[in-house]
């Protein structure tokens, strides 16, 4: 089974701060994504890689980076958090067109 | 502009009846197609797919319908179960070469399943 995991299941940080969040999957897949999830608006690109040190923008990637040193971690970061980031992010991996997701992160900047 | 769209933010079905969960797009080069579900607090998981050159695919008591020429798809689920309630995320792809599968996301349709 394919396993994608991400650092916490829930985070609370204060703005301006620097927040990082990991994702790691184990089925060699080139491509990872993160997505950030809120009500009403579905699911929505934020940065996609498909190789290592390769990135490209989503449809939302105003505010965050991203870094993918190795094939398996991919890692979403928030440079200055801000409350409007308050959402679910969610990382995704595939080889083809079918994504497996992680369970999440719920980030609450305050 | 949004590209695929799922115009039911939800449904509410008896168990053991039909639910059908619909999804429009507008991008005529979306070449496959998949529907994820998603309970609170997790990760989606993957339910079902289709290629654009098929017109049906089915998976127990799951089956997807596509219909290209109204840039349709549908989702069918019979019979429905309590547990089936979840957000249905309906997702397209167009392939742009290499290995370049971004996925374009619908805003979701909660199912409730009422026993």
């Amino acid at each position: 089974d394919v396993k994608v995991t991400q650092s916490s299941r829930y985070l609370v940080k204060r703005t301006g701060e620097k927040v990082f969040l990991e994702c790691v999957q184990d089925m060699d897949h080139e491509n990872m994504f993160w997505y950030r999830q809120d009500p009403g608006l579905g699911l929505r690109l934020i940065y996609f890689s498909y190789d290592v040190k390769m990135k490209e923008k989503g449809d939302i990637p105003e505010g965050y980076s991203v870094s993918r040193e190795k094939k398996e971690r991919f890692s979403l970061i928030l440079e200055s958090a801000s409350t409007n980031q308050t959402s679910m992010y969610l990382c995704a991996s595939s080889h083809g067109y079918e994504q497996y997701f992680g369970p999440g992160t719920r980030l609450t900047v305050t | 502009d949004q590209q695929v769209k799922q115009n039911s933010p939800s449904l509410s079905v008896q168990e053991g009846r039909i639910s059908i969960l619909n999804c429009d797009y507008t991008n005529s080069m979306f070449d496959y197609f998949l529907w994820y579900k998603k309970y609170p607090a997790e990760g989606p998981t993957f339910l079902i797919s289709i290629s654009s050159i098929k017109d049906k695919n089915e998976d127990g008591r799951f089956t997807v319908f596509l219909n290209k020429s109204a840039k349709h798809l549908s989702l069918h689920i019979v019979p429905s179960q309590p547990g089936d309630s979840a957000v249905y995320f309906c997702a397209a792809s167009e392939f742009s070469g290499g290995s370049n599968y971004k996925l374009t996301f619908g805003k979701g349709t909660l199912l409730t399943v009422n026993p």
